[in-house]
């Protein structure tokens, strides 16, 4: 069946690093896609959405890229911080549907 | 900044029992959902709201669920007969009047446990 997915399910960097969390996804009707933060006992949080028109958009520290041609998302976090740990969730919807479809997570970890 | 509130943060019941989760999405929203995720796993859709009525549901909301818009300000979630396996984090989120490609913004869960 068509799913979100990711490619590794724990990241760690020194604080300072970038950071580069990836997502695959294979139903090619998806048009629009939103990056969660998870923090433990927290729901999710938006950090950055991005629609299948575009394939770059960048926000405060953060950057979405999406390739269409390969059905890949990333999120790139820049000078990452310890606030920064947590579970990063890509999440899908596609065209007829209202809900978001999310793939299983990756847990970033930040090392001072 | 406007934020979805959920109570309670925590519920324990035996098996068998109703439960009632409760939700108060963001106030101009009018796009409603609830999700859940058992411990370690992803986040599943349950169910959309809309128009005071289900817009979407998944093959996890079966029949022991449901969902009420009581009044202007409150979404809630009903398990009639809670199972050992409903045991999850119940996450309730809404989204502006737009289009359902609008952004969701989640509550910070229900932790339910099932005994």
């Amino acid at each position: 069946g068509e799913s979100v997915g990711l490619h590794l399910p724990t990241l760690s960097v020194q604080e300072g690093d970038n950071s580069i969390i990836n997502c695959a996804y294979s139903n090619s009707a998806s048009d629009y896609f939103i990056w969660y933060k998870q923090e433990s006992g927290k729901g999710p949080q938006f950090i950055i959405d991005i629609r299948s028109n575009m394939d770059k958009r960048q926000g405060q520290r953060v950057t979405v890229l999406l390739n269409k041609t390969v059905k890949h998302l990333s999120l790139q976090i820049a000078a990452t911080q310890p606030g920064d740990s947590a579970v990063y969730f890509c999440a899908e919807n596609f065209p007829g549907r209202g809900d978001m479809r999310f793939g299983a997570g990756t847990r970033l970890t930040v090392k001072p | 900044e406007p934020e979805v509130t959920q109570t309670p943060s925590h519920q324990v019941t035996q098996m068998g029992q109703e439960v009632i989760l409760r939700c108060v999405p963001i106030s101009n929203h009018l796009y409603f959902y609830w999700y859940r995720q058992i411990l370690g796993q992803k986040v599943e859709f349950l169910v959309s709201f809309y128009n005071n009525e289900i817009s979407e549901k998944s093959e996890i909301f079966d029949d022991q669920f449901s969902v009420e818009r009581p009044d202007g300000s409150n979404f809630t979630l009903k398990i009639r007969s809670t199972k050992l396996e409903d045991s999850a984090m119940y996450f309730c989120a809404s989204s502006e009047a737009s289009g359902v490609r609008e952004t969701q913004y989640f509550g910070p869960g229900t932790r339910l446990l099932v005994l």
